[in-house]
C-alpha cells in the first residue's frame, strides 16, 4: 500500500539556519502531496500541497518541490526563526481519494535564539 | 480558514465513565476523520466516514465507537473509559474532490485517571 517516510528527528536548528526535512514515498498513480505543521497544543495546519509531478508547493517561505523521479517531497526553508518550532508531518493523498491520507510519522523542529 | 471544532479541548475524567468528544463542521465536506495522536507524535487513524450513515474503522483498534447522522456532526465515544485512552484526539474534515486535503480541528486533551 501507500507508504510516507519522513526523516527523524529530533532536529535543532539555530535562527536563520538552512531547514531541509526530507520526505520520500510510495504510491501508485499519481498522488497528491501535503506538508502539514503542528504548534504546541494545536491540530494540525496545512501548510502546502502539490498535485503533479514538479509542482512546487510554498507557504510562509516553506517550499516543497514534487519529484516523481525520486518520489520526494523534501521541505525547505532558508532561513528558521524560533516561531517555526513544531512538528512536520509529510502527506499523501491517492489518485482516487478513496481512502484517507496517509501520514508520515512526523519530525520536531526546535530553532533556538 | 477551516471551520472545524472539537469540545471540550481538555478533559479529565475516571474510570468506566461514559464519554463523547464532538467534532462538528461548516465547511460542508463529506468526509469527516478521527485520529489519536500518541505522545511520540505519530496519527493513528481510528475511524472515518465517508457520508451520513457511513462509517469505518480505521488502522488502529479502538474501543470507541461514532455515528454519523448530520453531514456536520461526528462525535465519538467511548463507552467505558480506561487509563491506556489517555490521550490527544484530531477530528478532521475533507472534500470528495481532488486533491483531499484534509482540515484539523483543534484537538481533544483527554486524560483518563
Amino acid at each position: 500500500g501507500d507508504s510516507v517516510t519522513q526523516m527523524e528527528g529530533p532536529v535543532t536548528l539555530s535562527e536563520e539556519a538552512f531547514l531541509t526535512i526530507n520526505c520520500t514515498y510510495t504510491a501508485t498513480g499519481y498522488p497528491s502531496l501535503f506538508w502539514y505543521v503542528q504548534y504546541p497544543g494545536e491540530g494540525l495546519q496545512l501548510l502546502l500541497k502539490a498535485t503533479k509531478a514538479d509542482d512546487k508547493g510554498s507557504n510562509k517561505g516553506f517550499e516543497a518541490t514534487y519529484r516523481k523521479e525520486t518520489t520526494s517531497f523534501h521541505l525547505e526553508k532558508g532561513s528558521v526563526q524560533v516561531s517555526d518550532s513544531a512538528v512536520y508531518f509529510c502527506a499523501l493523498s491517492s489518485s482516487s481519494g478513496n481512502t484517507p491520507l496517509v501520514f508520515g510519522k512526523g519530525t520536531r523542529l526546535s530553532v533556538i535564539a | 480558514e477551516a471551520d472545524i471544532y472539537q469540545t471540550p479541548r481538555y478533559l479529565v475524567i475516571g474510570t468506566g465513565k461514559k464519554i463523547t468528544l464532538e467534532c462538528s463542521q461548516t465547511m460542508g465536506h463529506d468526509k469527516m476523520y478521527w485520529y489519536q495522536q500518541d505522545p511520540g507524535m505519530e496519527l493513528h487513524l481510528i475511524h472515518y466516514s465517508y457520508g451520513v450513515n457511513s462509517t469505518e474503522k480505521g488502522d488502529l483498534s479502538s474501543e470507541s465507537t461514532v455515528s454519523r447522522i448530520r453531514t456536520e456532526h461526528f462525535p465519538l465515544t467511548l463507552e467505558s473509559a480506561r487509563p491506556s485512552h489517555t490521550s490527544q484526539y484530531l477530528c478532521a474534515s475533507s472534500f470528495s474532490t481532488s486533491p483531499y486535503e484534509q482540515y484539523f480541528g483543534p484537538g481533544t486533551r483527554l486524560t483518563v485517571t
